[in-house]
């Protein structure tokens, strides 16, 4: 059984730093064609894919934020890391991580990236 | 970067068909997948790739694609699939989510 499970600080305040870290099971973060994203989703508002890591060590970041984030994986503890700078209230969201997967693939490259497994998502709030 | 563009809200009657578009570049490239959320609740996978639903989703939901657009039918809605639903596409080397479509089964 795939899961996941978000944990850091429900509070953060504003200019600090946030350090989020999920933990996986049920897969390995070496598994080809896998990896983990961050997804955030603010009071009532829409997802927004923050970043992800796979297997092979590959690392994307959303381009509105890329400066301030950064993503890391310990496969020894199967963990994923975000961290993100400058907090602020506006970063007040449920974050989530997510199981990615591709396929659909021929020699050079993937068409289908999906999301599979969720966690339950962590409520983080940014107030002085 | 790229946008997924789908409508805020759509209804159906019970027990009706009805099509959640998304619309955006990156899906000349990619397959879309779709996510279903409740309140309160992280959202599920509904549907991925050219037309595959996870284990566990009814055969009520399908999927297509044609040029830009990428659709979610659900045949025979029932109450409960009343949920936001979000699109969502690789672009480039990132990843992209739709604003979302709220659905209200009538």
């Amino acid at each position: 059984q795939v899961t996941l499970k978000e944990s850091g600080p429900v509070l953060v305040k504003p200019t600090e730093t946030l350090t989020l870290t999920c933990t996986v099971s049920g897969f390995s973060l070496t598994n080809a064609r896998m990896g983990v994203s961050w997804i955030r989703q603010p009071p009532g508002k829409a997802l927004q894919w923050l970043a992800h890591i796979f297997s092979n060590d590959e690392k994307s970041y959303t381009s509105s934020l890329r400066s301030s984030l950064t993503i890391s994986k310990d496969t020894s503890k199967s963990q994923v890391v975000l961290t993100m700078t400058n907090m602020d209230p506006v970063d007040t969201a449920t974050y989530f991580c997510a199981r990615i997967r591709e396929a659909t693939c021929s020699s050079v490259s993937c068409y289908s990236y999906y999301f599979d497994s969720w966690g339950q998502g962590t409520l983080v709030t940014v107030s002085s | 970067s790229s946008e997924l563009t789908q409508d805020p809200a759509v209804s159906v009657a019970l027990g009706q068909t009805v099509r959640i578009t998304c619309q955006g570049d990156s899906l000349r490239s990619y397959y879309a997948s779709w996510y279903q959320q409740k309140p309160g609740q992280a959202p599920i996978l509904v549907m991925y790739g050219k037309n595959n639903r996870p284990s566990g989703i009814p055969d009520r939901f399908s999927g297509s694609s044609s040029g830009n657009t990428a659709s979610l039918t659900i045949t025979g809605a029932q109450a409960e699939d009343e949920a936001d639903y979000y699109c969502n596409c690789r672009d480039r080397s990132a990843m992209v989510f739709g604003g979302g479509t709220k659905l209200s089964v009538l």
